[in-house]
């Protein structure tokens, strides 16, 4: 089986830009979280979904926003980027929505200029 | 929130040697997660382990709930054993979610 998707891999943005990050979790699993890494950081918790609904949300602000398709599929929104936005985004999912092991995608590495 | 603190910070071993991860946290869990961090950024599961012992070649690992604490050990070690590794916990106080509380991480160099 395939593990956590994420698409694109690298994406150079320019300041006050949107972006758009893409997850599939892997096959069965409805839920699917969002964590921003900077370097030399552990990641950073940002949003969950289980079953099209927010099931938490970091201390990020409303610039960031996110949803789940109902193929349990994610997208994260950011807008108006900022220099500070750039970091590796990493997508997880799990079976369940409380407290379940978490996998984790190869992330998109964003960079803002 | 919940706080992970893990050490040490930084370890450099020579190939062959055996090392011990620490990860603290400051209250119950639900879910403890110890991950490898490669080159590329992956996260790699290496135990899912809130509470107990577990083994998986020359990895283990031990979580001792009751006094808030995680270990991971590395038998001899190898040059693609170097990364970061991170542990990561859910709080037990939180009732929906799974969001997870990383550590700052371990970056483990193994010299040949």
């Amino acid at each position: 089986d395939a593990g956590v998707t994420q698409s694109p891999t690298h994406l150079i943005k320019t300041r006050g830009q949107q972006v758009t990050l893409r997850c599939s979790p892997i096959s069965g699993h409805k839920s699917v979280s969002w964590y921003q890494q900077v370097l030399g950081q552990g990641p950073q918790f940002i949003f969950q979904y289980y079953e099209k609904e927010e099931r938490g949300r970091g201390n990020f602000p409303d610039r960031f926003s996110a949803r789940q398709f109902p193929n349990y599929s994610s997208e994260l929104n950011v807008n108006a980027l900022l220099l500070g936005d750039s970091a590796l985004y990493l997508c997880a999912s799990s079976l369940v929505a409380q407290g379940g092991e978490q996998y984790f995608g190869p992330g998109t590495r964003l960079t803002v200029t | 929130g919940i706080q992970v603190e893990q050490s040490p910070p930084d370890l450099i071993l020579q190939e062959g040697a055996n090392s011990t991860l620490r990860c603290n946290f400051s209250d119950s869990v639900n879910n403890l997660q110890w991950f490898h961090q490669n080159p590329w950024g992956q996260l790699i599961n290496l135990f899912y382990i809130p509470s107990g012992t577990k083994q998986n070649g020359r990895l283990s690992a031990t979580t001792v709930a009751t006094e808030r604490y995680s270990l991971l050990y590395i038998s001899s070690s190898q040059t693609t054993d170097s990364g970061v590794y991170f542990c990561a916990v859910h709080p037990g106080r939180e009732t929906s979610g799974s969001r997870l509380t990383f550590g700052e991480g371990t970056q483990l160099t193994v010299n040949p």
